[in-house]
C-alpha cells in the first residue's frame, strides 16, 4: 500500500515569504508527526497529532510555525516570515496509534525547504 | 531533558567486518528505543527496537540489547554487506509527557567497501 507522502520534494522561498507543506499520512494512521532535519543532524520533533487535534506542539520553534490536520488525516504545516535558518528537510511521520514505542512511526520522504 | 548521543562517525568497513555502532541515552523512566537506517535516496525506516531493559532487538542480522545499567544501546552486525551502506540514527521514546516524541541521535554514516 502507500507509504506517507509529502509534498512538495523541494521548495526554495524567498526570506520573508509563507510556506506551507502538506503530509498525507498512510491511510487509517490516527497519528501523525512532523520532524525538522537540519544538514548533518538527526531529525528533531516538531509536532504530534492524535486525530485533529495537537497532542503535543512542544517542539515548535516559535509561533511563525504552525501546523493544522482539520479531518484527521492530511496535515499542513505552515511557516511564516520564513528565515534562512529554517532551510531543512521537513519530514512527516504517521503511526496507527500514538506512540510510546508500541506503534512503529512510518516516515514520508520529506520536503527539503531552502530559504534564500 | 532526554537526549541520545550516538558515536562520530564516519565509520568505513570492508564487506563481511564487524560493525558496531555506539548509542547512549539519557531520559527519565523507562523509555523504548530504536535503531533507524536511512539508505541513499530513501526515507528513514524503523531496523529494530526494544522497549524494556535486557529485550534484544534484531532484524536483517543487526542487533541491538537495551542495557538499562550503562543506559545504552549500541548497534552490532556480524558481517556487513555493501548494500549496509547507510545512515544509521539511534531513538528514543520517553513515554509519559513525551508520548509521541522521537528523540534522534545525531546519525552515524556506514560505508562498506566491496
Amino acid at each position: 500500500g502507500a507509504g506517507v507522502s509529502q509534498t512538495p520534494s523541494n521548495k526554495v522561498t524567498e526570506k520573508g515569504k509563507y510556506v506551507e507543506l502538506r503530509c498525507d499520512p498512510i491511510s487509517g494512521h490516527t497519528a501523525l508527526y512532523w520532524y525538522r532535519q537540519s544538514l548533518g543532524q538527526g531529525p528533531e520533533f516538531l509536532i504530534y497529532f492524535q486525530g485533529t487535534g495537537a497532542a503535543d506542539d512542544s517542539g515548535l520553534p516559535n509561533d511563525r510555525f504552525f501546523a493544522v490536520r482539520p479531518e484527521g488525516s492530511v496535515s499542513t504545516l505552515k511557516i511564516q516570515r520564513t528565515e534562512r535558518g529554517d532551510s531543512a528537510v521537513y519530514l512527516c511521520a504517521s503511526s496507527l496509534q500514538g506512540s510510546g514505542g508500541r506503534n512503529e512511526q512510518f516516515f514520508g520522504p520529506g520536503t527539503r525547504l531552502t530559504v534564500l | 531533558g532526554d537526549s541520545v548521543t550516538q558515536m562520530e562517525g564516519p565509520v568505513t568497513l570492508s564487506e563481511e567486518a564487524f560493525l558496531t555502532i555506539n548509542c547512549t541515552y539519557t531520559a527519565t523512566g523507562y523509555p523504548s528505543l530504536f535503531w533507524y537506517v536511512q539508505y541513499p535516496g530513501e526515507g528513514l525506516q524503523l531496523l529494530l527496537k526494544a522497549t524494556k531493559a535486557d529485550d534484544k532487538g534484531s532484524n536483517k542480522g543487526f542487533e541491538a540489547t537495551y542495557r538499562k545499567e550503562t543506559t545504552s544501546f549500541h548497534l552490532e552486525k556480524g558481517s556487513v554487506q555493501v548494500s549496509d551502506s547507510a545512515v544509521y540514527f539511534c531513538a528514543l521514546n520517553a513515554g509519559g509527557t513525551s508520548y509521541g516524541k522521537l528523540t534522534f541521535g545525531q546519525g552515524t554514516i556506514l560505508t562498506v567497501h566491496p
